[in-house]
Parts: C-alpha cells; structure tokens; sequence
C-alpha cells in the first residue's frame, strides 16, 4: 500500500547549524514529492517540491534530494533559524493521482 | 491574492449532531482536496473537488461527505459526529491547470471539538 514516513519524529538543532529531515516512500509509481512547513496555529505552507525526473533542487536556504533507488527524500535546510521552528511533512503523489499523501510529520527544534 | 479561508476556525459540537465546514479557494484555482489531521494519524485525504465532481475520495465512512459549487467553493460535511472525529480539518486548494498534481495551499483549518 502507499505510506510515507520520517525515520525521526523529532529532531533538536543548533541555532545557525543545518538541518536535515529525512523521509521514505513506499510507492515507487510516486513522481513528485513536497515538503511543507507546519506551524503552530496554521495550515501547512509549501516549502519545494522535487518530480521524480530530479535528484536535487535548491531554493532559498532550502534543498531537497531524492534518491529513488531506495526511496529516500530528505530536506536540508541551511543556517537553521528560530523561525524553522514548526514540523515539516513530506508528501508524495503520482500523476495519475489527485490525492497527496503525506507522511508523519518530524518536528524541528531549534536549541538557541 | 487571499489565501484560502476556511470558516468557522473553531468548533464545539456533541456526540450525533452534523456538522458543515465551509472553504474558500484561492481566486481561480479549481481543486479543492480536504484533510483530517489529529496527532495520532496526522494529515489523512478525505475528498478532492474538481469542477464541482468529486475526483478522488480517501478510506472514511460515508458520514464524512462534500461538495463543490461553481465558484469552486466547497464544503465538507460530517453527520453523526463522533468523539474520534474530533480533529483538525484543512482544506486545500491548487490551480490544477493540466491535472498533473500542482502544489497545495492549505488554510489554517477548522478546528472542530466533539464532547
């Protein structure tokens, strides 16, 4: 069936260190995956998205990889700040697919 | 541009009584997807809207229902509410512009409470 997990339900960075979340999918049919920010109080908010057809994108601060040999995604997020705080989902769907599936969720902490 | 709004943000509700939530797209985007998101099971599909047809619906009983108008508005609705329907209930819309799956915008959600 289709599933996507985080290998970590928490994770407790430096202030100014990088970040990285990581995430499996199950569901090789998937060619385009997200990542979204979640604070508290408020919906989740699109961060980058990657389709299959790539292994790395970069945005501000922000980078994901795929490897899709072993169905792995991970974000990287560089100089984390107080404001990266909030729990990040990734998500995957395929394009014969209207729905998104998301994983559980890892909740970014940041130690000042 | 508004984001999407979804109303009421709060609600308070007992065990058998029906419930309607209502959201609100952002101008000209034509899918609506709703969510269920509770800290055990977090972010689970309910239903997607598109052109007021329902285009894809996720694993919940029939209680949980929708729909969508021609101004892409859509509402959800949950009948004979039970304590586990308790939740967070996000909406989402996108542009859909070629059904090849586009990015979601979320609004922050109704927070629905059954006693």
């Amino acid at each position: 069936g289709e599933s996507v997990g985080l290998h970590l339900p928490t994770l407790s960075v430096q202030e100014g260190d990088n970040s990285i979340i990581n995430c499996a999918y199950s569901n090789s049919a998937s060619d385009y995956f997200i990542w979204y920010k979640q604070e508290s109080g408020k919906g989740p908010q699109f961060i980058i998205d990657i389709r299959s057809n790539m292994d790395k994108r970069q945005g501000q601060r922000v980078t994901v990889l795929l490897n899709k040999t072993v169905k792995h995604l991970s974000l990287q997020i560089a100089a984390t700040q107080p404001g990266d705080s909030a729990v990040y989902f990734c998500a995957e769907t395929y394009s014969s697919a209207s729905k998104i599936i998301f994983g559980s969720g890892t909740r970014l902490s940041i130690r000042p | 541009k508004a984001g999407v709004t979804q109303t009421p943000r709060y609600l308070i509700k007992t065990r058998g009584q029906q419930v309607t939530l209502s959201c609100s797209p952002i101008s000209g985007h034509r899918s609506v997807s709703w969510y269920q998101q509770t800290p055990g099971q977090g972010l689970q599909f309910l239903f997607e809207y598109f052109s007021e047809t329902q285009r894809n619906k996720g694993n919940f009983p029939g209680r949980f229902s929708g729909r969508q108008f021609s101004n892409s508005r859509s509402e959800m609705n949950v009948s004979t509410l039970e304590l586990g329907d308790s939740a967070l209930y996000l909406c989402a819309s996108s542009l859909d512009q070629d059904a090849t799956n586009e990015k979601l915008f979320f609004g922050s959600g109704t927070q629905l409470s059954v006693l």
